[in-house]
């Protein structure tokens, strides 16, 4: 299948801080990235879709403030967590769809953010 | 009401067994329903991927989906310990961002 490289894998910052997370598609272009978060033994929680080169769409609840989400290119989307604080603490997964219309999509391997 | 329930588990299974993974789904605008298996602190692994009711198989993996029931399902023959993992079922819509929605997730260990 595709690949979505996502980094870094793991981070523990300090409370206030910020944080940003990479999320690549090696050898596709992806149109649509998917930015998701993960609490120990829980599903996948949607926070936002982003389009390459518009606004990202949050999904209620999700502070657009806080998590900035940039998708400056094809292969290219961050998630920026802005003043973390511990409640930030997560699993952060991405993910990529491999074509416009097509609902195949890839994950990244996701990172753990830690705020201390 | 959730839009797509799993039993959660835990599921503990011999080695060779064939396990069987179910999802409930109450939105019959869901046409797209994929498998992924997520080992523990990893991103999500897509195992199967369907698009109309009836079986797909990929070796030791079929799915089932019946629309008509709202109801799809994984099944793993000879199981293995390495199978030992989280399965989670997502589906979507046609139309839209085409965003997925997903089970909690079950997890599964097969014992050696």
């Amino acid at each position: 299948g595709a690949v979505v490289s996502q980094h870094p894998s793991w981070v523990i910052c300090k409370s206030g801080t910020s944080v940003k997370i990479e999320c690549r598609s090696l050898d596709f272009q992806a149109t649509t990235m998917f930015w998701y978060r993960q609490f120990p033994k829980q599903s996948l929680m949607l926070m936002a879709t982003s389009n390459e080169g518009s606004k990202a769409t949050y999904e209620q609840g999700v502070e657009k403030d806080k998590f900035l989400i940039n998708h400056a290119s094809l292969t290219l989307s961050t998630l920026t967590v802005t003043s973390a604080h511990p409640e930030d603490s997560s699993f952060y997964i991405c993910s990529a769809r491999v074509a416009a219309g097509n609902t195949e999509a890839f994950f990244g391997q996701g990172t753990r953010l830690t705020v201390v | 009401q959730k839009e797509v329930e799993q039993d959660p588990g835990p599921l503990s299974v011999p080695e060779g067994a064939i396990v069987s993974l179910n999802c409930t789904y109450s939105n019959s605008a869901f046409q797209y329903f994929m498998w992924y298996r997520q080992y523990s602190r990893k991103g999500p692994e897509l195992l199967m991927y369907t698009y109309s009711s009836g079986n797909k198989e990929d070796g030791r993996f079929t799915a089932q989906v019946d629309k008509s029931s709202k109801y799809i399902s994984l099944f793993i023959r000879d199981s293995q310990p390495s199978d030992s993992a989280t399965y989670l079922c997502a589906m979507s819509t046609t139309s839209g961002t085409y965003k997925y929605i997903f089970g909690t997730g079950t997890r599964l260990k097969v014992l050696a």
